[in-house]
């Protein structure tokens, strides 16, 4: 079945460190998303990327880096910059093309718990 | 800029009474708006979308949203909650260029009583 695999579910990282969470899907998307989910706050967009070897900043970039190498995978990496990395981050996708009226499909999301 | 409102952040029903859980948007011209249901640690899934075909809009699971231009109003409603229900909803909204981003709103959670 077609889907939107995120790894690891849970992550737990010491302050200071990088960590990188994996983002890979076979619906053959054009677009691929990172949101950060904070209790009340609902979905805010990190990084996004329509198209292979291109991508854009959100509105809460700072402190996150991505890369697009392949149209398959969209890995987001979390650096020690982030002031507040605890959090639950949801990885999406949609058709390019018909973007604005394809639905996003997400992932299951990583938990990642900074101490 | 594109915003979503969704009034009250918890809301409880018993299971069999009406669900209505309100959404409203701020845009300059009609938009594209979608309700999503996230379950405890999971990813978002679509519940219904608008897209200017019918203001009466059908979904998964019994859901219907009605879309109101003069209210900028986009409720979901449930005529009889299911104990199965019980997770938070999130309306979003985009605009009709690739270059709009989908923005969501706060998110409401719903609780059934059984």
């Amino acid at each position: 079945d077609g889907g939107i695999t995120q790894s690891p579910k849970y992550l737990f990282r010491k302050e200071g460190q990088n960590v990188t969470l994996s983002c890979e899907q076979n619906l053959n998307h054009d677009a691929m998303y990172w949101y950060r989910q904070d209790p009340g706050q609902g979905l805010r967009l990190i990084y996004y990327s329509q198209i292979v070897n291109d991508f854009q900043k959100g509105d809460i970039a700072e402190g996150y880096s991505v890369s697009r190498e392949k149209k398959e995978s969209f890995p987001l990496t979390v650096t020690s910059a982030q002031k507040n990395p605890t959090a639950f981050y949801l990885c999406a996708s949609s058709f390019e093309k018909d973007r604005v009226k394809s639905p996003l499909h997400f992932g299951n999301g990583t938990r990642l718990t900074v101490t | 800029a594109q915003s979503v409102t969704q009034l009250g952040s918890h809301v409880s029903v018993s299971e069999g009474a009406l669900v209505l859980l309100r959404c409203n948007y701020s845009s300059s011209v009609p938009p594209y708006l979608f309700w999503y249901v996230q379950y405890p640690n999971q990813g978002l899934q679509l519940l219904l979308k608008y897209t200017s075909a019918a203001t009466l809009v059908k979904g998964i699971n019994g859901f219907e949203a009605e879309f109101k231009k003069s209210e900028t109003s986009f409720h979901l409603t449930k005529p009889s909650a299911h104990m199965s229900d019980a997770a938070e909803y999130f309306c979003a909204v985009s605009g009709y260029t690739s270059y709009d981003k989908v923005i969501f709103g706060p998110g409401t959670s719903l609780s059934v009583i059984p």
